[in-house]
């Protein structure tokens, strides 16, 4: 799979937006873009993926580019809650289900009120 | 939404013992299981990939016989932890996906003390 590289951190005012940049310079045509965050001492959590168009669903909004070199994931109105790590990760779907996210360091976003 | 869950959610054990982990899924049948160990500040690494009802395949520099990864069923995959050592000590975390069933969703984490 691609690598991937993130700020290590960044900060966002509270009900901001947040845009986390990620650049997969690397990517082939069949490899997704992944995002996922994990808040302190819980499992990952599902944000959004996509492949070339851009997407959008009730957490956030992904804008991935032409050449899809680098993708942005944008957080409409940060909250206090959504301070967390944040992983972009590029994966190869061939076969459905068996290849497994392999994680990065991730940035980590920090909101403030 | 597609949930897995872990058990248990914490465990303090003496160096030597055996500990057991279950990750099971919820809503679906995980036909493949990952897991990974968390060491503080660090990402997630990948330990292993748990297919059902065949034997797991192990990330370099994990040791099979010490982490014994189990898939007997759709919906449960269990990690033993055997003679656990201080060293061992970690979060230890799975996530699991079935056919048709992206993306992969992860449970909440053990984390593992050995004193």
């Amino acid at each position: 799979d691609a690598k991937t590289t993130q700020p290590p951190s960044m900060d966002c005012a509270e009900g901001r937006a947040a845009n986390l940049p990620c650049n997969h310079s690397t990517i082939s045509g069949n490899e997704y873009v992944y995002w996922y965050r994990q808040i302190h001492s819980q499992g990952p959590q599902y944000i959004i993926h996509g492949l070339k168009n851009n997407e959008t669903n009730e957490m956030a909004s992904l804008i991935i580019t032409e050449d899809r070199k680098s993708s942005t994931l944008i957080l409409p109105h940060a909250t206090l809650r959504d301070t967390a790590v944040y992983y972009c990760i590029v994966r190869y779907i061939g076969n459905q289900a068996g290849t497994a996210l392999i994680f990065g360091k991730g940035t980590t976003l920090s909101v403030s009120s | 939404g597609a949930v897995v869950s872990q058990h248990p959610s914490w465990v303090i054990c003496k160096s030597g013992t055996s500990v057991k982990i279950e990750c099971r899924s919820l809503d679906f049948q995980a036909t493949t299981m990952f897991w990974y160990r968390q060491f503080p500040k660090q990402s997630l690494m990948l330990m292993a990939t748990s297919n059902e009802g065949s034997k797991a395949t192990y990330e370099q520099g994990v040791e099979k016989d010490k982490f014994l990864i189990n898939h007997a069923s759709l919906t449960l995959s269990t990690l033993t932890v055997t003679s656990a050592h201080p060293e061992d000590s970690s979060f230890y975390i799975c996530s699991a996906t079935g056919r048709n069933r992206e993306p992969q969703h992860f449970g909440d984490g053990t984390r593992l003390s050995i004193l």
